[in-house]
């Protein structure tokens, strides 16, 4: 069974530029994740979609992040001006839902804004 | 406010021996909990869970215990192997809607051959 894909592995940017991340869960779940985490950090929810509804979007930056999930499956999401404090590891998730169904993670993309 | 607390931020074992990973957290509605292992570059993959309605939950090398009355749960790993040498996150849920994990900072085990 292929893992939750995400693309790209890592990107630099400079300040205020924009950059998209892509991913693409395991078929069939439900529920998709975006987390941030900062080095020296446990990964922060951003949005969780269940199927192409977003359920939390709390802690997302509206004024910079953007997140869509069309038709259910894959997703991006998007910051727009990106700032240095943005600089992090981007970690996309997907489970079948329900509380006691883990979440599969993947590799995660690291974003460098210099 | 940090709701899951790993307050040491790494351990170090000898092989062969017991390591035991401790996590706190404050949240009462939570009500099950999650151990994560990450490897540098990879994401976080699943490693054993358990629910509130138990207090203990055992799976090979790996046993999770929970302390409701303490809000205190801990990862015990025996036999330690270097390939355990990872960062492990603890992360907490609750029953519910739009439920979603929340995770401590990590702990960073080292074990020595």
């Amino acid at each position: 069974e292929a893992g939750v894909a995400q693309s790209p592995r890592y990107k630099i940017i400079e300040k205020r530029q924009s950059v998209a991340f892509w991913c693409n869960p395991i078929s069939g779940h439900a529920t998709l994740y975006w987390y941030q985490q900062i080095l020296g950090q446990g990964p922060k929810l951003l949005i969780q979609f269940q199927n192409n509804g977003v359920v939390d979007d709390s802690q997302l930056p509206k004024d910079r992040f953007s997140a869509e999930r069309l038709k259910g499956v894959d997703s991006t999401l998007k910051i727009q001006p990106a700032k240095l404090e943005d600089s992090a590891v981007y970690l996309c998730a997907s489970s079948l839902g329900g509380v006691s169904t883990e979440a599969f993670f993947g590799q995660g993309t690291r974003l460098t804004v210099v | 406010d940090q709701q899951v607390k790993q307050n040491s931020p790494s351990l170090s074992v000898q092989e062969g021996r017991i390591s035991i990973l401790n996590c706190d957290y404050t949240n009462s509605m939570f009500d099950y909990f999650l151990w994560y292992k990450k490897y540098p570059a990879e994401g976080p993959t699943f490693l054993i869970s358990i629910s509130s309605i138990k207090d203990k939950n055992e799976d090979g090398r790996f046993t999770v215990f929970l302390n409701k009355s303490a809000k205190h749960l801990s990862l015990h790993i025996v036999p330690s192997q270097p390939g355990d040498s990872a960062v492990y996150f603890c992360a907490a849920t609750y029953t519910g809607a739009n439920s979603k994990l929340t995770f401590g900072k990590g702990i960073t085990l080292s074990v020595r051959p």
